[in-house]
């Protein structure tokens, strides 16, 4: 089955410095969708990319979705230490409208 | 800004007893889901429900899962027979349209099976 796999699993920085997570699918998605979960909350929409090789911003947060529509990617400029939190892609497969699968997630940890 | 509700939000039961959680989604919705997340790991589908019928189902959604929407505003995940490993966070989701909309989650019911 599809199979949505997201890299790295912590990730430790200094307030200030950038951070990325990476998302990869085994199949085709139809679009992507990214969530935001704080410590002890639940996940909290962010974003959603459709468009082959569409890039969309929020403040400091730029998300990409792939050429091929298998990955994506979340990177935050000069992080604070509110963007601490888990923060996992959800994958749709692209030959149906199936559930979402959500990646693993990064936990990002931000030290003042 | 429009919520989903989520009762209890801490249920302790013991091992073999039935279980009911609820959830209200945001009622011009038509789409819910009951995710779990087991302490610590990710997000994990369980079953999509629209008019009135399961959409979809994940292999953990096995027989002893059920959900309902007994009314025009609940929406319940029942555990007829609870074991160890169904402890867990059960986070229950509402989207307009099924596709192409984002999920609006609520705050979760923590399951502890004793």
């Amino acid at each position: 089955g599809q199979q949505v796999m997201q890299i790295p699993q912590y990730q430790h920085v200094q307030e200030g410095e950038d951070f990325t997570t990476y998302c990869n699918s085994s199949t085709t998605l139809s679009n992507i969708q990214w969530y935001k979960q704080r410590p002890g909350g639940h996940p909290v929409f962010l974003i959603q990319l459709v468009k082959s090789g569409e890039v969309k911003k929020q403040k400091r947060l730029t998300f990409q979705f792939g050429e091929a529509k298998k990955n994506s990617s979340l990177h935050i400029t000069a992080t604070q230490t509110t963007d601490v939190g888990t923060y996992f892609c959800a994958g749709r497969d692209g030959g149906s409208q199936g559930n979402l699968i959500f990646g693993k997630g990064t936990k990002l940890s931000v030290k003042p | 800004e429009p919520e989903v509700t989520q009762t209890p939000s801490h249920q302790v039961t013991q091992m073999g007893q039935e279980v009911i959680l609820r959830c209200v989604p945001i009622s011009n919705h038509l789409y819910f889901y009951w995710y779990r997340q087991i302490l610590g790991q990710k997000v994990e589908f369980l079953v999509s429900f629209y008019n009135n019928e399961i959409s979809e189902k994940s292999e953990i959604f096995d027989d002893q899962f059920s959900v309902e929407r007994p009314d025009g505003s609940n929406f319940t995940l029942k555990i007829r027979s609870t074991k160890l490993e169904d402890s867990a966070m059960y986070f229950c989701a509402s989207s307009e349209v099924y596709s192409n909309q984002p999920q609006h989650f609520g705050d979760g019911t923590r399951l502890s099976i004793l």
